[in-house]
Order: structure tokens, then C-alpha cells, then sequence
């Protein structure tokens, strides 16, 4: 069936640090992949997205790139800011509903 | 343009009563769908619908169901609550269905059974 798979966490940082968030998926067929990030008392915003292989989703300096070959989509961003603390989550979807994963907290110092 | 409007944002309510939440989609969104997150199970696919017919369902017993209107705005209904089913429950609007689409997502119901 299909699964995502992402790092435990807390990740826990030092504002301009360089972020890395692992994610793997296990999908049948050609699935897109999301990441989501989650701030305290909200709900779910769609931070960037990919809908094929070596596809690059960006945004707000974050991106990941859609690896069929490693089933993987890892979150990056090169400095990350103390606003950047929050949950994220991977989610992949093949025709029908959002798969995620467990989410990894990521917490940002100044 | 509004985004995804979920009321009410908090309910607090007794083992045994029922509960309905209601779910305003972002305009001309077709797609509704809904899911449970709670810190033990994590997001969980609850049901998803389109032009007023249910699509797919996920695993919650039938105590779960929910509707879609004419007017994309849908609602779902839990009866005789349990304390299990305190969590936070997330509607997402989609423009169409299929792998491609982006869905999002509103701010939740924080729903506490007690």
C-alpha cells in the first residue's frame, strides 16, 4: 500500500542553520508529493508541492526534489529563521486522498 | 479570495451526544475532504467528497459520516461520541480531484469529548 516515512524529531536548530527534513514514501503507481507545515493552533498550509520525477518544489526558501529512484522527498532550506518553528509534514497523493506522514517538529533558537 | 472556513473553531461536548461540523469550501472548489488528527494516530482520511457524492471513505466506523451540498459546503456528523474521538478535525478544499490537485486546508475543529 502506500506509506510515507519521515524523521523523528524534535529538530532542533540554530537561526541561519541549514535545514534537512528526510522523507520516503512507498507508493504504487505515480503519486504527487506535498510537504505541509503546521504552526500552533492552526491547521495544515501547503508549503510547496511535485508532481513527477526530478520535479523541484519551492517556496519561501524551502524546496525538495521528487526522487523516484530513492522514493524520497526531502524538505531543505539553506538559513532558517526562528518564524520557521512549526510542524511539517510529507503527504503523497495517488488518485484519491492525502497519505502523510507522522510529522517532524522543527524548533528554531535565536 | 476566503480560504477554507471551518466552524465552530472549538466544541466541548458529552460521551453519547452527537456532534455536526461544518465545513465552507474556498469558491469554486468542488472538492471536500476530512480527516482526524490526534497525537496518537496522527492525520487520518475520514471522507472525501465531490459534486455532492461521497468518493472515498476512510476506516472510522459508521458513527462517522458527513454530506456535501449543492453548494460545495459540507458538513460531518459524529454520533454517540466517545472520548476517543476528541481530536482536531481538519476540512481541505480541492478545485478538482486526482493525484494533482492541491488541497487546502482550513484551521480545524478542536472537538474535546468528555
Amino acid at each position: 500500500g502506500n506509506s510515507v516515512t519521515q524523521m523523528e524529531g524534535p529538530v532542533t536548530l540554530s537561526e541561519e542553520a541549514f535545514l534537512t527534513i528526510n522523507c520516503t514514501y512507498t507508493a504504487t503507481g505515480y503519486p504527487s508529493l506535498f510537504w505541509y507545515v503546521q504552526y500552533p493552533g492552526e491547521g495544515l498550509q501547503l508549503l510547496l508541492k511535485a508532481t513527477k520525477a526530478d520535479d523541484k518544489g519551492s517556496n519561501k526558501g524551502f524546496e525538495a526534489t521528487y526522487r523516484k529512484e530513492t522514493t524520497s522527498f526531502h524538505l531543505e532550506k539553506g538559513s532558517v529563521q526562528v518564524s520557521d518553528s512549526a510542524v511539517y509534514f510529507c503527504a503523497l497523493r495517488n488518485t484519491d486522498k492525502l497519505i502523510f506522514g507522522t510529522g517532524t517538529r522543527l524548533q528554531v533558537f535565536p | 479570495k476566503a480560504g477554507v472556513t471551518q466552524t465552530p473553531r472549538y466544541l466541548i461536548k458529552t460521551r453519547g451526544q452527537q456532534v455536526t461540523l461544518s465545513c465552507s469550501p474556498i469558491s469554486g472548489h468542488r472538492s471536500v475532504s476530512w480527516y482526524q488528527q490526534t497525537p496518537g494516530q496522527g492525520l487520518q482520511f475520514l471522507f472525501e467528497y465531490f459534486s455532492e457524492t461521497q468518493r472515498n471513505k476512510g476506516n472510522f466506523p459508521g458513527r462517522f459520516s458527513g454530506r456535501q451540498f449543492s453548494n460545495s459546503r459540507s458538513e460531518m456528523n459524529v454520533s454517540t461520541l466517545e472520548l476517543g474521538d476528541s481530536a482536531l478535525y481538519l476540512c481541505a478544499s480541492s478545485l478538482a480531484i486526482g493525484a494533482n490537485t492541491e488541497a487546502f486546508f482550513g484551521q480545524g475543529t478542536r472537538l474535546t469529548v468528555v
